[in-house]
């Protein structure tokens, strides 16, 4: 079956670190990957999205590269601000496979000013 | 961006009673959704809905559930009978094309139900 695998459910930082979230997945074929962020009260909201046409992800400061090899897909931002706290969820849109998306667990950062 | 508009925004219901949460997707897209998730777990896929018909569903789709989209208005989930386990927060998302091309869905902000 498909499966995503956040091992990190809380990263806390301060403001101007640099922020890692580990993601891995299973799964047959070659998957699109996003990242999903979910603010306080809100619904999921894309950050960004990688198909097998491009390796890497970007988007308001935050990349993720898509390794086919290590299946990883980890999402990195050289600083942080206050402003990205939220739950960022990798996810899993398996290729020609049915419309479900698999979602990882989650992983909460919170950055202290 | 495009909006996925959730009514209500949240219902407290007694258990036993029927429930519709409504849904008003972005207005040229095909694919519409709905997702569980439980206060501080994850999220849970439980149907896609195309073309008048459900495509697929989850285990968490009891016999209970049902949607619908009549005429073009709003996509529905309705349960009847509600349980106590039903209490969660229900997101409806769409999408232009399905998610296994790897388009994007457009969340809604949630319904929060509590059955009691």
């Amino acid at each position: 079956g498909n499966s995503v695998t956040q091992m990190q459910g809380q990263v806390t930082l301060s403001e101007e670190e640099f922020l890692f979230i580990n993601c891995t997945y299973s799964t047959t074929g070659y998957p699109t990957l996003f990242w999903y962020v979910q603010y306080p009260g809100e619904g999921p909201q894309l950050l960004l999205k990688v198909t097998t046409a491009n390796n890497k992800g970007s988007s308001r400061g935050f990349e993720a590269t898509y390794d086919k090899g290590t299946t990883s897909f980890h999402l990195q931002k050289a600083s942080v601000q206050e402003s990205d706290s939220a739950v960022y969820y990798c996810v899993l849109a398996p290729r020609n496979m049915g419309y479900k998306l698999t979602f990882g667990t989650g992983t909460s950062l919170l950055v202290d000013p | 961006g495009p909006k996925v508009l959730q009514i209500p925004s949240h219902q407290i219901i007694d258990m036993g009673q029927m429930v519709t949460l409504n849904c008003d997707p972005v207005s040229n897209h095909l694919y519409f959704y709905w997702y569980k998730q439980i206060l501080g777990q994850q999220m849970e896929f439980l149907v896609n809905f195309y073309n008048g018909k459900v495509m697929e569903k989850s285990k968490l789709f009891k016999d209970q559930f049902s949607v619908e989209r009549p005429d073009g208005s709003y996509f529905t989930l309705k349960i009847q009978p509600t349980a106590l386990e039903d209490s969660a927060v229900y997101f409806c998302a769409s999408s232009l094309e399905g998610a296994d091309s790897g388009n994007t869905l457009y969340f809604g902000e949630g319904s929060r139900l509590i059955v009691v």
